[in-house]
């Protein structure tokens, strides 16, 4: 069974803070990990993903196969980067599963 | 290119009552996917279909059911709606390799009363 744990409902941060949104997963094979974003009012979007290595708008994040996991980073908060962050895990037979969610609150 | 799309955008129903949500795509996506949202439970997959032609439960399968009517479309139906199934309904669809990412509609808003 794959999963994905995301521990934190609400994190919030001042604007400048750095930030770090975590996630967990639970999957015997080689997962490929996802972090989506949902802005007020607007679909679901894909922010990066593992296997890209890449920094969107400031944010990076890093799988540790060790301590499986991946979580989500950006060393200064800005008040756009509120939003609900999503981690999500891509196994076997393209099923593809979602932590709970962490609603980040950036306080100006 | 639109992308997803899904139709209703807001639906209520009563308890009881049946309806099926739609799904379309034009990305030439083999995999597509609905999801529900719900607050403090994230994304939970119901159904998804890996290809055309085939279909395969997620999470939260019971009270749907789904039809991949060809490579485009992938509907949601609830046969007999319950206040359980008042969410936000989210299709998605990906390519072929399992590190596509997913891209999603805009959702549809049920109520059931």
């Amino acid at each position: 069974a794959q999963r994905v744990t995301q521990p934190e409902k609400l994190l919030s941060v001042f604007k400048g803070a750095p930030v770090e949104l975590k996630c967990n997963y639970s999957y015997s094979g080689s997962p490929e990990l996802f972090w989506y974003v949902q802005y007020s009012r607007q679909r679901l979007q894909l922010l990066l993903r593992h296997i890209s290595r890449e920094s969107i708008k400031g944010f990076t994040a890093d799988l540790n196969k060790g301590e499986t996991s991946f979580h989500l980073k950006k060393p200064f908060a800005q008040e756009e980067d509120s939003a609900m962050y999503y981690c999500a895990l891509s196994g076997g037979y393209q099923k593809v599963t979602f932590g709970t969610g962490t609603k980040l609150q950036v306080i100006p | 290119n639109a992308g997803v799309t899904q139709t209703p955008k807001f639906q209520v129903l009563k308890t009881g009552q049946s309806m099926t949500l739609q799904c379309a795509q034009d990305m030439n996506h083999n995999s597509m996917y609905w999801y529900r949202q719900d607050p403090g439970m994230g994304l939970r997959l119901i159904y998804y279909s890996a290809s055309e032609g085939t279909t395969d439960k997620g999470e939260v399968p019971n009270g749907y059911n789904v039809s991949r009517l060809n490579k485009r479309e992938f509907s949601l139906r609830l046969e007999s709606a319950a206040p359980s199934q008042t969410s936000v309904y989210f299709c998605a669809t990906t390519g072929s390799s399992y590190n596509s990412p997913l891209h999603f509609g805009n959702g549809t808003r049920l109520t059931v009363t």
